[in-house]
Parts: structure tokens; sequence; C-alpha cells
């Protein structure tokens, strides 16, 4: 079994869907939870970072925690054609090591 | 300029042959990385360097090899490529400074490289 569990999708979706990613994990050192975005032909970039159980919002999007039953999720509000793109979620450790998901292909059509 | 520059962009080889690929960072991070990513299977990491002297083996290090040459760079080589070792690859870093700035990884655009 694998430390994080992402559902590959791919996942296609209208403008202005609300849109749900999710993860899960079986390891309970992972301390800090944190979602990437990758566009084609690019390196990931860090979209949302949360360390604690609860919700955390920026913008369109709010990270969520769930310790006690392993899982994270990543909501997007009113999607846009821009949010098209891989999202890896990366779970870490305090010593500094990143273990991610295999990424969600999303694609938000006009 | 990009804070993580990775060489070459895109690299077509053959079996057998041996391969570097390069990684330079102006961030001042210690800590350096190497992944590689395939459909599917999300990044998995190859080796960290947690700073000059340090050098360790990720989850997948068999036919791969690095070197450290300095805080700025991190090379990756393929001593003697096989096609399944055919993958985008990714170069990071990341503070050393403790607390949450310590695991934000850094990336840099990638190199894809197939061998044939």
């Amino acid at each position: 079994q694998k430390e994080v569990e992402q559902d590959p999708g791919p996942l296609s979706v209208p403008e202005g869907a609300i849109v749900s990613l999710n993860c899960t994990y079986s390891n309970s050192a992972f301390q800090y939870f944190m979602w990437y975005r990758q566009y084609s032909r690019k390196g990931p970039e860090l979209l949302m970072y949360t360390y604690s159980s609860g919700n955390k919002e920026d913008g369109r999007f709010t990270a969520q925690v769930d310790k006690s039953s392993k899982y994270i999720s990543l909501f997007i509000r009113d999607s846009q054609p821009s949010d098209s793109a891989t999202y890896l979620c990366a779970l870490g450790t305090s010593y500094g090591k990143l273990t991610f998901g295999q990424g969600t292909i999303l694609t938000v059509h006009p | 300029d990009a804070d993580v520059t990775q060489t070459p962009r895109n690299r077509i080889t053959k079996t057998g042959k041996r391969i570097m690929l390069e990684c330079s960072q102006t961030k001042g991070h210690d800590r350096m990385y190497w992944y590689r990513q395939d459909p599917g299977l999300g990044l998995r990491l190859i080796y960290y360097s947690f700073d000059v002297k340090d050098i360790n083996k990720g989850e997948i290090s068999d036919g791969y090899s690095v070197s450290r040459q300095a805080q700025a760079k991190f090379s990756l080589s393929l001593e003697s490529a096989i096609p399944n070792q055919t993958a985008l690859y990714f170069c990071a870093t990341s503070d050393l400074g403790g607390g949450e700035s310590s695991n934000e990884q850094f990336f840099g655009p990638g190199t894809r490289l197939t061998v044939l």
C-alpha cells in the first residue's frame, strides 16, 4: 500500500464548477500537508500549505485536513480554465522530505 | 532569472549511454533533491542532499548516482541508461531554516529524458 493515495482522474469540469481533489494517507508521522499545482511542461509550484486539522482558505482555494481520518482535500470554487493543471498532494514529516500523491489531472472547459 | 535551473531541458539518448543532468540554484538553499515523474506515479524521490557533505538515497536510487559539487549545484547521473529510465526529471531545493519554510520545495523546470 502506498503511503499516499490520490485519485489520478482525469477530471473534466465546466467553468464555474466546484472541484474537489482528495488524498488519503497511512503514515501518522506526516505533519505538513501541501498542494502543488503543475502546469504542462512546468515544474510543480506550491499552492497551499497547512499543518493542522481544519480548513485553510486562500481566495478560491480551500485546503482541508482531517488527521483523524488521514484525509486531505483541496476545493476550488468558481473554477476557471486557467485552473487546468495537474494537482499533487504532498505530505511531509519533520525530516524535510515530502511524499507526493500520484497527481490529479484537471481540465476546466469554458 | 529562474531560481532553480536544469540542463539540458530535453535529451534523447541510447541504451547504455552515460547521462548527466545538472541542477543549479540561486536561492541559497542547503537542501536539494532529485525526483522523477512518470504518468500515474507522481513524483518519486531519487536522491537528496541536506548539505554539501550529505548524500542520501531516496525511494528509487538504483541505476542513479549524484554529486553535490557545491551548495548551489547538484548533478544526477545515469551510468548506463535503460529505456525504463525514460521520464521527466525534476530538481528541487528547500531551506534549512526550520519551521514551515523548511518544508516548501521549489522546483526547476524539469528535464525530459528519452532512452531509446
